[in-house]
Formats: C-alpha cells, sequence, structure tokens
C-alpha cells in the first residue's frame, strides 16, 4: 500500500525554525509534495521534490532522500501567520496518477 | 479573478434528500478533482476528470455521481445523503493528469449533514 507519516502536532516560537518531517511508504512515485492549509481555508501548494536533496523557496525549505523514504518541510524565521495545518503528499504513478496525502501536522506558532 | 470557485460554500441539509455541489475554473486546466476533507482532517481523493473524461475513480459509495460538461466544470451531485457524508469537499484544477502537476484548491463546501 501507500501510506505516509507525519507527527500531529508541532508548536514552535516566532522567528525560530521548525522541521516537520514525512516518512512514507509507497509502490512508485513522481515525488513529495507540500501544502499548507490555514483553519477554514483551501490547501495551497508550498514546494514540490522529485529529486533527492533540498529545494528552497523563501522562507520554507523541502527536502527529499528517496533512499529513506523520508521528506521534511522547513520552515525559517517563523511567523504567526505561519499557524497552519501542513501536508506532506505523495504524488504516485502507480495505478492512476495521484496525489495522496498524510494526515496532516499542526503547526502552532508561539509569540 | 477566482481561480476555483465552488457553490454551495456551506450546506446543510437532512438525511435522504439530494443535493449538488458546482465547481468552475478560469486557469485554462484540462484535469479536475474532488476531494474529500473529514473532521479529522484527512484529505482523500475521490474523483478526477480530464478534458472531460473519468481517470480516477476511488472507492466511494455510488451516491456520489461527478458529472463535467466541459473541461472548467465538474459537478458532485450526492444522492441520499448520510450522515457519514459530512465534511468539506474541495474542488482543485491542475494543468495535466500527472500527479506532480502543482494543483490547485477551490475554497471547499461544507456539507452538514442533520
Amino acid at each position: 500500500g501507500q501510506s505516509l507519516e507525519q507527527p500531529s502536532e508541532v508548536t514552535a516560537v516566532e522567528g525560530a525554525i521548525v522541521q516537520i518531517n514525512c516518512t512514507y511508504q509507497t509502490s512508485g512515485f513522481y515525488g513529495l509534495s507540500w501544502y499548507q492549509q490555514h483553519d477554514g481555508g483551501a490547501p495551497t501548494f508550498l514546494s514540490y521534490n522529485g529529486l533527492d536533496g533540498l529545494e528552497e523557496t523563501g522562507r520554507f525549505s523541502s527536502f527529499l532522500s528517496r533512499s529513506d523514504s523520508y521528506g521534511y518541510l522547513l520552515l525559517q524565521e517563523l511567523q504567526m501567520k505561519d499557524s497552519a495545518s501542513y501536508f506532506c503528499a505523495l504524488n504516485t504513478y502507480s495505478s492512476a496518477s495521484k496525489i495522496i496525502f498524510g494526515s496532516g501536522t499542526r503547526l502552532s506558532i508561539r509569540p | 479573478d477566482t481561480a476555483v470557485s465552488q457553490t454551495p460554500k456551506y450546506l446543510v441539509t437532512q438525511m435522504g434528500n439530494d443535493k449538488s455541489i458546482k465547481c468552475e475554473q478560469n486557469l485554462g486546466h484540462d484535469t479536475m478533482y474532488w476531494y474529500k476533507q473529514d473532521s479529522k482532517k484527512f484529505l482523500k481523493i475521490m474523483f478526477s476528470y480530464n478534458n472531460k473524461e473519468l481517470i480516477i475513480n476511488e472507492t466511494v459509495p455510488n451516491r456520489f455521481s461527478p458529472k463535467s460538461p466541459d473541461k472548467a466544470h465538474l459537478n458532485l451531485h450526492i444522492n441520499s445523503l448520510e450522515l457519514g457524508d459530512s465534511a468539506v469537499y474541495f474542488c482543485a484544477s491542475s494543468q495535466g493528469d500527472s500527479s506532480y502537476n502543482e494543483q490547485f484548491f477551490g475554497p471547499g463546501t461544507r456539507l452538514t449533514v442533520l
């Protein structure tokens, strides 16, 4: 089967750095994506890792290691507006090309 | 200039009723999706259409029937609503039907079945 695991909750301090980990099992995938969802809002795309290594987009970076079946999202210079749920997602190609989402990590930022 | 829009935003109805949710995207994308997000925020694909053709049909009750009149619209009709259907339903679109294409989500429709 295909599945992802990520922590259900993470708390961090404003201005700090936080890392949200994601481990996965899959029979075939293009890469790993990350989506952000604020309470009451829609998921929005943050980043995509098709290859191993680090992808950086402003304050956010994402990492993938296929050999370890592991990825993470790194958020730097945390702001209160970063309080949201973060979903890692497998971009699969087995059977049908679809995204399988993890259960989400709720990030709470303290002043 | 809304990219992906859904109507209605909120839907409250009685068990056994039939209801529809509409979705439209103005991004020129050729692939559209329906997702269900339950109370634990678990987001799961239900259906996907590429150029009006059904390409993903996950294991959902056949009370759920998607319909794509053109590639800019994907509607979801639900018959004989049950309590367990209460959730937020998200429409999404992407350019291309490969899963690595970025998906753009609508604002969601919160369905409450009483």
